[in-house]
C-alpha cells in the first residue's frame, strides 16, 4: 500500500509569482486535506477536498486555491506569493470526512518565497 | 471547535514513562480526542484516538475522565526516538474533517 506522497520536495519562488504543490492520497482514501506549517506552529488547515468538491476551508485568502482529480490526487495553488507564505505545505488523505477519521500525513513541500 | 491546552514543552530521560495532559474545557458531546506526533520536518502521524475511558495500543495509552474535560497521553519507557512534538487535538465528527493544531507539546528525551 502506498502512502502520501507530495512533489516537489523543496521550492523557491519570488515574491509575486504562482507555485503548484501536488500530492498522491493513499489508496482508498477520497479526502484530502491541506495544511500550512510555518517554522515553530503547529498546522493550519487550509482547506479539505472531498470526491473532488471543495469540502470546507480554513481562514486563508482566495489565492490559495485547489483540486481534486478522479483519482483522489490533489493539487493546491497559491498566487502572487508573499514573503509569508514560505511555509512546509502538507497533505493528508483520509479514507472519509469527519474528525474521527485518521489523517495520513505526507513528508510535505517545504516553500521558500525570497 | 473545541480548543485545546497542552504543554509547551516537557522533559524526559530514557526508560520513563512520559504522561501529556491536554485540557479541552468546551469539548462537544460528538468531539472523538486525537494524538498526533510529528518529527521535524515530517507530517504529523496518529498515535491514538478516544472517546472516553481508556484507549490502549502499541505505543501509547489515552486516559479520558468521565467528564471528557481533559486528557492524558501516557508513552511507557520513551527512548530518544520519542523526542518529537505531541499535538492533542479535539474534532467534531460533522459534515467535514478539520484538525485544529494549536503549537503541541515538545517532549525531549535525554539520554
Amino acid at each position: 500500500e502506498t502512502g502520501v506522497t507530495q512533489s516537489p520536495t523543496h521550492l523557491i519562488k519570488t515574491r509575486g509569482q504562482q507555485v503548484t504543490l501536488r500530492c498522491s492520497s493513499q489508496s482508498g482514501h477520497n479526502t484530502v486535506s491541506w495544511y500550512q506549517q510555518a517554522l515553530g506552529q503547529g498546522p493550519q488547515f487550509i482547506f479539505q477536498y472531498y470526491r473532488e468538491e471543495e469540502n470546507g476551508r480554513g481562514n486563508f485568502p482566495p489565492r490559495f486555491s485547489g483540486l481534486q482529480f478522479p483519482n483522489y490526487s490533489s493539487e493546491l495553488n497559491v498566487n502572487a506569493l508573499e514573503l509569508d507564505d514560505s511555509a512546509l505545505y502538507l497533505c493528508a488523505s483520509s479514507p472519509d470526512t469527519g474528525a474521527h477519521n485518521e489523517q495520513f500525513f505526507g513528508p510535505g513541500t517545504r516553500l521558500t518565497v525570497l | 471547535l473545541a480548543k485545546t491546552t497542552q504543554p509547551i514543552s516537557m522533559d524526559s530521560y530514557e526508560g520513563q514513562e512520559v504522561n501529556i495532559t491536554c485540557s479541552h474545557n468546551n469539548i462537544a458531546t460528538n468531539d472523538y480526542i486525537t494524538w498526533y506526533q510529528q518529527f521535524p520536518s515530517q507530517g504529523p502521524r496518529f498515535i491514538i484516538q478516544g472517546y472516553k475511558t481508556k484507549v490502549t495500543n502499541e505505543v501509547a495509552s489515552l486516559f479520558i475522565p468521565a467528564d471528557r474535560k481533559s486528557s492524558t497521553l501516557s508513552l511507557p519507557r520513551v527512548s530518544l526516538s520519542d523526542t518529537a512534538v505531541y499535538y492533542c487535538l479535539v474534532g467534531e465528527n460533522s459534515g467535514y474533517s478539520t484538525l485544529t493544531f494549536g503549537k503541541g507539546t515538545m517532549l525531549l528525551v535525554s539520554p
